[in-house]
């Protein structure tokens, strides 16, 4: 089954501290991987993706995501939190099925002073 | 670019009545876009795929004659939802893609947040 795990339902780190963002993915076929962030009552922006290549890959704001096929993962780094990264993340996943994606359950991360 | 809206940002309608909601891509063309539910502190959930000159494609248990999808330019799509009640109260996102290819990341709209009473 196709299906995308963010293990972590909710993350708080410290303004200026390193950031990761865990996602997993099982998907049948070779997969496109987004990151996607969302403000309160807001759409969904989309920070980076990947869809072959460089396994590292750098988004907007700063972000960062790894693909590792070995580990069917593709998380979400960041070296230095601000406080206005508070927001949910959802990692996506698609492929050759007309462009449509699986979210994962999102991660929610707080940043404290 | 790449930019998409959505109108209107909230709407509240009385039980019974049927509220539409548009979604434009301002600065592309929008062969696909797609129609997203989202429950609070919840995922989004896929409920139809809409492409441009033709019948929507929706996903297994949403319900085609309730949430009707018109796409009939390559800038905007229409949900509409009929006969609406207070279970239908959500918030509705859409998204476009600028080409037909798998790869092509869809970009959302800011989202409609529907109350029905």
């Amino acid at each position: 089954a196709q299906s995308v795990t963010q293990p972590d339902i909710h993350i708080t780190v410290s303004e200026g501290a390193s950031l990761e963002l865990r996602c997993n993915y099982s998907y049948g076929a070779t997969p496109y991987l987004f990151w996607y962030v969302q403000s309160p009552g807001q759409g969904l922006q989309l920070l980076l993706k990947y869809f072959s290549g460089d396994t590292l890959v750098q988004g907007i704001k700063g972000f960062e995501a790894e693909f590792k096929r070995s580990q069917s993962s593709f998380n979400l780094r960041k070296p230095s939190v601000h406080w206005s990264d508070a927001a949910e993340y959802f990692c996506a996943v698609g492929g050759n099925q007309g462009g449509k994606l699986i979210f994962g359950q999102g991660t929610e991360l707080s940043v404290k002073p | 670019g790449a930019v998409v809206s959505q109108h209107p940002s909230r709407v509240i309608c009385k039980s019974g009545t049927s509220v539409k909601i548009e979604c434009r891509s301002l600065d592309f063309q929008a062969t696909t876009m797609f129609w997203y539910r989202q429950f609070p502190k919840q995922s989004l959930m896929l409920m139809a795929t809409s492409n441009e000159g033709s019948k929507a494609t929706y996903e297994q248990g949403v319900e085609k004659d309730k949430f009707l999808i018109n796409h009939a330019s390559l800038t905007l799509s229409t949900l509409t939802v009929t006969s609406a009640h207070p279970e239908d109260s959500s918030f509705y996102i859409c998204s476009a893609r600028l080409s037909r290819d798998s790869y092509s990341p869809q970009y959302f709209g800011p989202g409609t947040r529907l109350t029905v009473t």
